[in-house]
């Protein structure tokens, strides 16, 4: 099975400081996103990457950036990290070959807590 | 823009019926549409999909129905478990984005 692991189930973090959220994924795939998702508003899309060193801005990019310098890692940075992030942050990748049928898979998030 | 519903927020149903959820979609044509199920403080799993051009898809006690003409897909979980208990989120997509729902959270009652 395909396994999408992210470095941490929570994390508390001070306004202001860079956080790093990195995403390692097992299964070859082309594909890697970044969502956050918040209570009633469902799974918003930060950044997606296609390949290696691309990356392409979601819906919600302000505040964020990311590095995918290896196909197998997509990393999340906050660069000035502020109390509006806090959220739970989902990884997900998906196999470009054969389109979408089997589906994103996601790893187990992390909690932010931005104090 | 783009905007996805689910009949309800949350959906309360005895052990044993068949529970329907319902995801309605405008602003868009998707291309093929994706139920996932999400457990609290989890990741989404991915369910099945259901293409444009398919009427109907089944897996287990899965059934899913795509309705490009309403512009709505149906969930039905027979037999339902309290294992079953989730939330069910509704993904219609037409390339290798997703665009996600906020869910139904499904309650199976024993």
């Amino acid at each position: 099975d395909v396994k999408v692991t992210q470095s941490s189930r929570y994390l508390v973090k001070r306004t202001g400081e860079k956080v790093f959220l990195e995403c390692v994924q097992d299964m070859d795939h082309e594909n890697m996103f970044w969502y956050r998702q918040d209570p009633g508003l469902g799974l918003r899309l930060i950044y997606f990457s296609y390949d290696v060193k691309m990356k392409e801005k979601g819906d919600i990019p302000e505040g964020y950036s990311v590095s995918r310098e290896k196909k197998e890692r997509f990393s999340l940075i906050l660069e000035s990290a502020s109390t509006n992030q806090t959220s739970m942050y989902l990884c997900a990748s998906s196999n470009s070959s054969g389109g979408p049928i089997y589906g994103y898979t996601f790893g187990s998030g992390t909690r932010l807590t931005v104090v | 823009s783009q905007k996805i519903e689910q009949n309800s927020e949350a959906l309360n149903i005895q052990e044993g019926k068949t529970a329907t959820l319902t995801c309605n979609y405008t602003n868009y044509s998707p291309a093929y549409l994706q139920w996932y199920r999400q457990d609290p403080g989890r990741g989404p799993v991915f369910l099945l999909l259901i293409r444009e051009n398919e009427k109907e898809k089944r897996k287990e006690r899965l059934k899913v129905t795509f309705d490009t003409t309403l512009k709505q897909s149906l969930f039905h979980i027979t037999a339902s478990q309290p294992a079953d208990s989730a939330t069910y989120l509704c993904v219609p997509g037409s390339a290798r984005q997703l665009t996600f729902g906020s869910g139904t959270q499904l309650t199976v009652l024993p």
